[in-house]
């Protein structure tokens, strides 16, 4: 399967800031999806982006699947959206589960 | 979007016991699993579940130990048997309904072993 790295590993903005959160995977994928955790543990699909751009409210992503990375941009940071955020991804080979980075924590200050 | 009940939310179980997770799909999927995420830890893959199959199961876990069904393209369990502290996770049912598509994962089961 493929390894995925995620940066930084913490974060902590005052509401209202901008912020990129950065994923990086070791070879091609078929799947690629970012996730925030919120605080009760209960994991929330944001994005599901094997290329591409997608926008969601304050929320977009970009995945350049030739450089193997993809970007999280949360604008004008709540504290609701404080939590950790994964992204996760899979290629075509016989590994066809999802595998996850080890998270950035945010934390919104009021 | 597929929707995925788990059962139960929580449970504080004994050391040396046993429990049964169970996950509901709320419609007919490819691919389930079965994930840990271990406090402060991010989220690993235990086993596949193949319908009408043993389950895959990823390094470091075995059958024994976490035993899976799978009886149709809906319903999973994960059974954690003997259980031990360093069983204390959070462990997550997920789906997809083909290669392609984007998995969705229940909310999750707390588990605590005293």
């Amino acid at each position: 399967g493929i390894q995925v790295e995620q940066s930084p590993p913490d974060l902590i903005l005052q509401e209202g800031a901008n912020s990129t959160l950065r994923c990086n995977f070791s070879d091609s994928v078929n799947n690629l999806q970012w996730f925030h955790q919120n605080p009760w543990g209960q994991l929330i699909n944001l994005f599901y982006i094997p290329s591409g751009t997608k926008q969601n409210g304050r929320l977009s992503a970009t995945t350049v699947a030739t450089e193997r990375y993809s970007l999280l941009y949360i604008s004008s940071s709540q504290t609701t959206d404080s939590g950790v955020y994964f992204c996760a991804g899979h290629n075509s080979g016989s590994a066809r589960q999802l595998t996850f980075g080890s998270g950035t924590q945010l934390t919104v200050l009021p | 979007s597929a929707v995925i009940s788990q059962k139960p939310s929580r449970d504080i179980c004994q050391r040396g016991t046993s429990l049964t997770i169970q996950c509901q799909v709320d419609s007919q999927v490819t691919m389930m699993f079965w994930y840990r995420q271990q406090p402060g830890q991010s989220l690993t893959l235990i086993a596949t579940a193949n319908q009408g199959s043993e389950a895959t199961y990823e390094s470091g876990f075995v059958i024994d130990k976490f035993p899976i069904s799978r009886p149709n393209l809906t319903f999973s369990t994960l059974t954690v048997s003997n259980m031990s502290p360093e069983d204390s996770s959070i462990y997550l049912c997920s789906a997809r309904g083909g290669s392609n598509q984007p998995q969705h994962f229940g909310d999750g089961t707390r588990l605590s072993i005293l």
